[in-house]
């Protein structure tokens, strides 16, 4: 079963402009994770931000969580034609701090227009 | 980076068949691994956790006896459709947990590039 929904389900803009794509939740978790996925492919693991931690970057990925609200979302700074792909969040709702399975959410089918 | 091989990447078979699929993780041991299913524009559906030695845990819902997995070492664990029907073509990932040196889950999961399963 899936953990969660993602929005927009597609999201289509400029080469250049910010993405943000965002994550509901339904469980406590112990972590969340982005992953994207180019068509076809095995899936990239992006980043890791675990429940007591509020915002993350890394490059042009900046992350936020809000546990209260369970959501989180995945903000792409100037987007690339390469950053074209499906991103998916993931959940991992682990009781304890060793981690077991991850739930994925619906994913997000994102496009740039060069 | 820790690497996780899947092989093959794509197979073709005949209705009534079986077909194995490998998954390797090349630079690291995984206790546990994961099977997932995805189905063209949707998202992965988690099939069953693979654990190193002992019985794999299978999801609701899915069928232990059809999809076989055998986790023999840290390294290697596979899947196996059996007697494949075409509703079984799908896109079959799998991924591995690679824990840090503190064995906490800093680095994800690693996936491989999946297999395209084509059931005729």
């Amino acid at each position: 079963s899936q953990q969660g929904e993602e929005d927009p389900q597609a999201l289509s803009i400029q080469e250049g402009e910010n993405a943000t794509m965002n994550c509901s939740y339904k469980t406590s978790i112990n972590n969340l994770q982005w992953y994207r996925q180019n068509s076809g492919r095995g899936l990239v693991h992006l980043i890791l931000i675990r429940s007591n931690e509020r915002e993350k970057h890394s490059g042009r990925l900046r992350v936020t969580l809000d546990t209260s609200k369970k959501s989180s979302s995945l903000l792409i700074t100037a987007s690339r034609a390469a950053d074209t792909a499906s991103y998916f969040c993931a959940t991992d709702p682990s009781k304890y701090s060793s981690a077991s399975k991850i739930i994925f959410g619906s994913g997000t089918r994102l496009s740039i227009r060069p | 980076g820790a690497v996780v091989s899947q092989h093959p990447s794509w197979v073709i078979c005949k209705s009534g068949t079986s077909v194995k699929i490998e998954c390797r993780s090349l630079d690291f041991q995984a206790t546990t691994m994961f099977w997932y299913r995805q189905f063209p524009k949707q998202s992965l559906m988690l099939m069953a956790t693979s654990n190193e030695g002992s019985k794999a845990t299978y999801e609701q819902g899915v069928e232990k006896d059809k999809f076989l997995i055998n986790h023999a070492s840290l390294t290697l664990s596979t899947l196996t459709v059996t007697s494949a029907h075409p509703e079984d073509s799908s896109f079959y990932i799998c991924s591995a947990l690679n824990r840090g040196k503190d064995r906490e889950l800093n680095y994800g999961y690693t996936f491989g590039s999946g297999t395209r399963l084509t059931v005729v």
